[in-house]
């Protein structure tokens, strides 16, 4: 069966510090890759998705960036946050064509 | 974009309580699903809809595919503390499109 995973759970970083968010998905060759951000007790906003190696869209202008260096891996990184950048991070995978994404367990940023 | 309204935006219920909330769009989907979110977790699918004027159920939760394919419902039955939550919707258009997110509605159960 499938599994995504994500880490690390809980982060708390300073203002300008670098991020590095990891997930990756087992059971499943060329998924589709998602990075959703949740503000508190907010909706999810699309960050960006991937439908292969090196193929990454992104939905919404910042100072985040992804990037699939293996099929099954997905990595949001930053090289200054910004307070604004703190919240709950998702990552998540489809099959490729499919119609049905499954959510990773999460990542709590909090910038200080 | 495409954008989905689901509504209500919150709701408090008295365990027992049957509990019903909908999503509405101005564009087609092809697929809907809903998902619920408990505290500092990742959304868990709950009901994938992939044909207009599908009804499906699982357990005490019973959601409908519109038949305009704009819009989908989600009803719970007799509701328990454990339902407490974030109940999103989902539409998608086609498979390598991204999912379209409903803002959430909150439900809490007072015992």
């Amino acid at each position: 069966s499938q599994t995504i995973h994500q880490w690390p759970a809980t982060l708390v970083q300073p203002v300008g510090s670098p991020l590095s968010l990891e997930c990756t998905v087992e059971g499943t060759s060329n998924p589709n890759l998602y990075w959703y951000r949740q503000a508190a007790g907010r909706g999810l906003q699309l960050l960006f998705y991937s439908i292969g190696i090196d193929q990454i869209s992104s939905e919404v202008p910042q100072n985040l960036s992804a990037s699939r260096p293996q099929d099954r891996q997905f990595i949001l990184s930053s090289k200054k946050l910004l307070l604004s950048d703190s919240g709950f991070y998702l990552c998540a995978w489809s099959m490729t064509g499919g119609n049905t994404i499954y959510f990773g367990e999460g990542s709590w940023l909090t910038v200080v | 974009g495409q954008q989905l309204n689901q509504s209500p935006q919150s709701m408090f219920i008295q365990e027992g309580e049957d509990v019903s909330m909908n999503c509405t769009s101005s564009s087609i989907f092809n697929t809907w699903l809903w998902y619920k979110q408990d505290p500092g977790e990742g959304p868990v699918l709950l009901i994938a809809l992939y044909k207009a004027g599908e009804l499906t159920s699982n357990g005490r939760l019973t959601a409908q595919f519109g038949i305009t394919r704009k819009d989908s419902f989600l009803n719970i039955s007799a509701s328990i503390p454990s339902d407490v939550g974030i109940y999103f919707c989902a539409g998608l258009l086609s498979g390598n499109t991204p999912l379209v997110f409903g803002k959430g509605t909150r439900l809490s159960v007072i015992a």
